[in-house]
């Protein structure tokens, strides 16, 4: 159990539009939900922290406007990158927990490319 | 704040050597620790865990012991294979479901046959 999904996989859109990307708990319950990003060859960088039904926390430097986060259930949450620049070209992933436990369980990840 | 320390790499070892990739961490009180695996162009997946001193954690013939005297979570493996070839990230998180996971730099790993 414990499997965490993520749509699409890989994503190419043009400058100026934006991007919606799906995490999804598939067989249980999450009460939080986290976004990563991670340039190559790098580690992980927090982006935000969202919890069912409330805002989301964003980490200091991430601006919330460009990358608007919506938990809205308990077993769903999105990430829109808005007007996406190349510079957003990224790979996205997110992680899910159970309540009361120490794993987050991982998503496979969205590689978004904006030309 | 807290932080995580691992080696740099990247780590070239041959089919069947020993493996150690050193990971230190600074938290205050008691975090959980964690070792994740990210192969090429994949997401993360976890490898192993510790939640308290002198726990030791395995799988697939990896280990790893907490150790909280030398703040560290060093993971080992007696021989490894080239399907090990991937990044390894150690990382550690403090209390439960709402505390966010504070991964290291990663290191990268290739074994050759």
């Amino acid at each position: 159990g414990a499997v965490v999904s993520q749509h699409p996989s890989w994503v190419i859109c043009k400058s100026g539009t934006s991007v919606k990307i799906e995490c999804r708990s598939l067989d249980f319950q999450a009460t939080t939900m986290f976004w990563y990003r991670q340039f190559p060859k790098q580690s992980l960088m927090l982006m935000a922290t969202s919890n069912e039904g409330s805002k989301a926390t964003y980490e200091q430097g991430v601006e919330k406007d460009k990358f608007l986060i919506n938990h809205a259930s308990l077993t769903l949450s999105t990430l829109t990158v808005t007007s996406a620049h190349p510079e957003d070209s990224s790979f996205y992933i997110c992680s899910a927990s159970r309540d009361s436990e120490y794993e987050q369980y991982f998503g496979p990840g969205t590689r978004l490319t904006v030309t | 704040g807290d932080s995580v320390t691992q080696m740099e790499g990247p780590v070239t070892l041959s089919e069947e050597a020993f493996l150690t990739i050193n990971c230190t961490y600074t938290a205050t009180g008691y975090p959980s620790l964690f070792w994740y695996v990210q192969y090429p162009g994949e997401g993360l997946q976890l490898l192993l865990k510790a939640t308290k001193a002198d726990d030791k954690g395995s799988n697939k013939g990896f280990e790893a012991t907490y150790r909280k005297e030398t703040t560290s979570f060093h993971l080992e493996k007696g021989s490894v294979q080239v399907s090990d070839s991937a990044v390894y990230f150690c990382a550690l998180r403090r209390g439960t479901s709402y505390d966010k996971v504070i991964f290291g730099p990663g290191t990268s790993l290739s074994v050759i046959p």
